[in-house]
């Protein structure tokens, strides 16, 4: 009864730091997401994946990068992080279809 | 690019009826999606509008008029619970075969005794 992981949960970073947020799903998705999310912005997409080894950007794409080697994993990268980038982050799997599941969250402080 | 307005809050007394409207703008329409979100955790789906109409599950109805670039969620019987914020977002195709989110900013529901 997994469903969508992230992790990890928590982190503090310092300005220029980089770091890896990994989402894990185990219900044969094709489709993952990342969001972010913001105080009064909603969920803002980052990028998402249509299927293994594919990737494309979504609205705020940039100082972010993703992969997507398995189909079950999601990888959000941020090389150099600034302040700007201190968000909770959210990953979400789906069938191709509006139904989005999502994780329980990651929040990212950057100082 | 891909819009969409509605309410940024809204208050309701418990056992009354509360109607979140969205409207939108966007290429590739596919349908409208509505999802809930508790503070602190994270967002669960409602309900899925590809067609015009009311789809009602349980005491949440979803109702969607492409013509209009409008839908709206109703909730019934509101329950302190509900205390909460409704994100409407659209599903739209964006080339290449593949399909996105994209959600309102959102609304916060607070449901007074």
């Amino acid at each position: 009864n997994a469903g969508v992981t992230q992790t990890p949960k928590f982190r503090v970073l310092k300005t220029g730091q980089s770091m890896t947020l990994l989402c894990a799903q185990d219900m044969n998705h094709e489709y993952m997401y990342w969001y972010r999310q913001d105080p009064g912005m909603g969920l803002r997409l980052i990028h998402y994946s249509v299927g293994e080894g594919t990737t494309a950007k979504g609205e705020v794409p940039d100082g972010y990068n993703v992969s997507r080697l398995k189909k079950q994993n999601f990888l959000l990268g941020l090389e150099s992080a600034a302040p700007s980038q201190t968000s909770v982050y959210f990953c979400a799997s789906s069938w191709g279809t509006g139904e989005l599941f999502f994780g329980e969250g990651s929040r990212l402080t950057v100082l | 690019g891909q819009s969409l307005e509605q309410p940024s809050e809204v208050t309701a007394v418990e056992g009354a009826i509360v109607q979140i409207n969205c409207t939108y703008q966007t290429s590739g329409f596919y349908g409208l999606s509505w999802y809930q979100q508790h503070d602190g955790g994270a967002p669960t789906f409602l309900s899925y509008n590809a067609l015009d109409g009311l789809e009602e599950t349980g005491r949440f109805s979803s109702f969607l008029s492409r013509s209009d670039s409008y839908g709206y969620l109703l909730l019934q019987e509101l329950q302190m619970k509900d205390s909460a914020s409704y994100f409407c977002a659209v599903f739209s195709y964006s080339g290449a075969g593949s399909y996105q989110l994209t959600f309102g900013k959102g609304t916060k529901l607070s449901v007074i005794p």
